[in-house]
């Protein structure tokens, strides 16, 4: 099972937004709504940011919105702030009883 | 408030066994996923397998041959073994609970573990 596909790296400045896309194939993304995302700071564990592609965990700022469309799901971050600068993943069940990860997207904030 | 603290040896030879055991501490062991996920040094993270309180297991199919995962309902924890260990198992090793659908909601402190010779 490859790792899905995200860019290297995002970035946008102080209070606008950056979107980071997910791309994986349709035994993955494109069949199950089991994507989430993860953002990760460095040497801390993953907090997981969003589930069911767009539901957020109780804490998560509203900031913070998910999305899907076919093979391709997308992370959104709103209002950027500094602390909003960290490594996102993203997530998907990909069936036969596994899931894979995308290989990951640095986020600078400007 | 849900909390899982892990632990287990740090660094191993060349075709060791990797032990690790996570606690589940504040919250029920009982009608949860728990997973094991790793994370090579400035990679990506991969999702090994994970037990269900009912003792079920699941596997990543390119680490099955070598993983077991089990858990202690008894003492709220479960363990990760992983066979004949290479360099390429080197990584950060996280425990973490499916709480919700389809995605990991509770993390462990993660545990880094080194295979050399």
């Amino acid at each position: 099972q490859s790792a899905l596909t995200q860019p290297p790296s995002a970035s946008g400045s102080l209070g606008q937004s950056v979107t980071i896309s997910c791309t994986g194939t349709s035994s993955d993304v494109g069949a199950y709504n089991y994507v989430s995302w993860y953002q990760q700071h460095p040497g801390k564990a993953p907090k997981l940011m969003i589930y069911e592609v767009s539901k957020r965990p109780s804490g998560v700022p509203d900031r913070f919105s998910g999305s899907k469309s076919g093979n391709t799901a997308s992370l959104t971050v709103s209002g950027l702030q500094a602390e909003d600068e960290a490594d996102y993943y993203c997530s998907s069940y990909a069936g036969s009883n596994n899931y894979v990860f995308g290989s990951g997207t640095k986020v600078t904030v400007l | 408030q849900v909390q899982l603290q892990q632990w287990g040896a740090g660094l191993l030879k060349p075709s060791e066994t990797l032990s690790l055991t996570c606690a589940v501490y504040g919250g029920s062991f009982s009608g949860y996923y728990w997973s094991w996920i790793r994370q090579p040094p400035g990679k990506g993270l991969e999702w090994v397998g994970e037990t269900y309180h009912s003792g079920s297991t699941k596997y990543n199919p390119s680490l099955k041959s070598r993983v077991t995962i089990s858990g202690d309902t008894s003492k709220n924890q479960f363990s990760l073994q992983l066979s004949s260990v290479t360099a390429a198992d080197t990584a950060v090793y996280y425990c973490a609970r499916g709480g919700v659908p389809g995605a990991f909601d509770i993390w462990g402190q993660g545990t880094m573990v080194t295979v050399s010779s």
